[in-house]
């Protein structure tokens, strides 16, 4: 299957600081990913569409101010947790479409990273 | 929107036994639907998918069905294995580039 990657993999910032994660598709180019976040135990909540050369689409009730999206290029997008709080501390994974169809496979695979540990102390 | 109830939320099979998750969906839009398994701490691993034109779909010991008429799509894992053991979800979507929406997830653990 197609490889998505996100650096880094756990992050321990002070209250106050900056964090940024990078989403990575390593085999394919991405117009579209997403940026989840995870609770123990909970399903996905998805927070962000980025879209390649466009601004992100956030979802209802996620700060945008907050959670800065940067769909740079085709292979990369980045989300930064600015001012973070311990409240924000959580595991957020990344996803990208992987575009096109090969003979037998659905055009509309959604490839996740292993998601990045945010510990905001 | 479209809402994704999936049950039951853990699930404890012998090794060897089959396991069976059980998805429903609102949106009759919807036309995509795949499953994942993440481990623990672990991004979700596509395991499976169905588009909505196809009614059975099998890859080795995983299958998934989908009824349409009644919106509803299930994972079948025959011949459990330890490492089945994990955390699946289900999700649908209404395919080109929408997003996904999932299931609560279902716990699976297979005991040796």
């Amino acid at each position: 299957g197609a490889v998505v990657s996100q650096h880094p993999s756990r992050v321990i910032c002070k209250s106050g600081t900056s964090v940024k994660i990078e989403c990575r598709s390593l085999d394919f180019q991405a117009t579209t990913m997403f940026w989840y976040r995870q609770f123990p135990k909970k399903s996905l909540m998805l927070m962000a569409t980025s879209n390649e050369g466009s601004k992100a689409t956030y979802e209802q009730g996620v700060e945008k101010d907050k959670f800065l999206i940067n769909h740079a290029s085709l292979t990369l997008s980045t989300l930064t947790v600015t001012s973070a709080h311990p409240e924000d501390s959580s595991f957020y994974i990344c996803s990208a479409i992987r575009p096109g169809a090969e003979s037998g496979r659905s055009p509309y695979e959604q490839y996740f990273g292993p998601g990045t540990r945010l510990t905001v102390t | 929107g479209e809402n994704v109830e999936q049950h039951p939320s853990t699930l404890s099979v012998q090794e060897g036994d089959s396991a069976v998750i059980k998805c429903t969906y609102s949106d009759s839009a919807s036309n995509y639907f795949p499953w994942y398994k993440q481990e623990l701490g672990k991004g979700p691993q596509l395991i499976i998918d169905i588009r909505s034109n196809v009614g059975e779909k099998k890859d080795q010991r995983i299958a998934v069905t989908l009824n349409k008429t009644a919106k509803h799509f299930s994972l079948h894992i025959t011949e459990t294995q330890p490492e089945d053991s994990a955390v699946y979800f289900c999700a649908a979507s209404e395919v080109p580039g929408n997003q996904f929406y999932f299931g609560t997830g279902t716990s699976l653990t297979v005991i040796p």
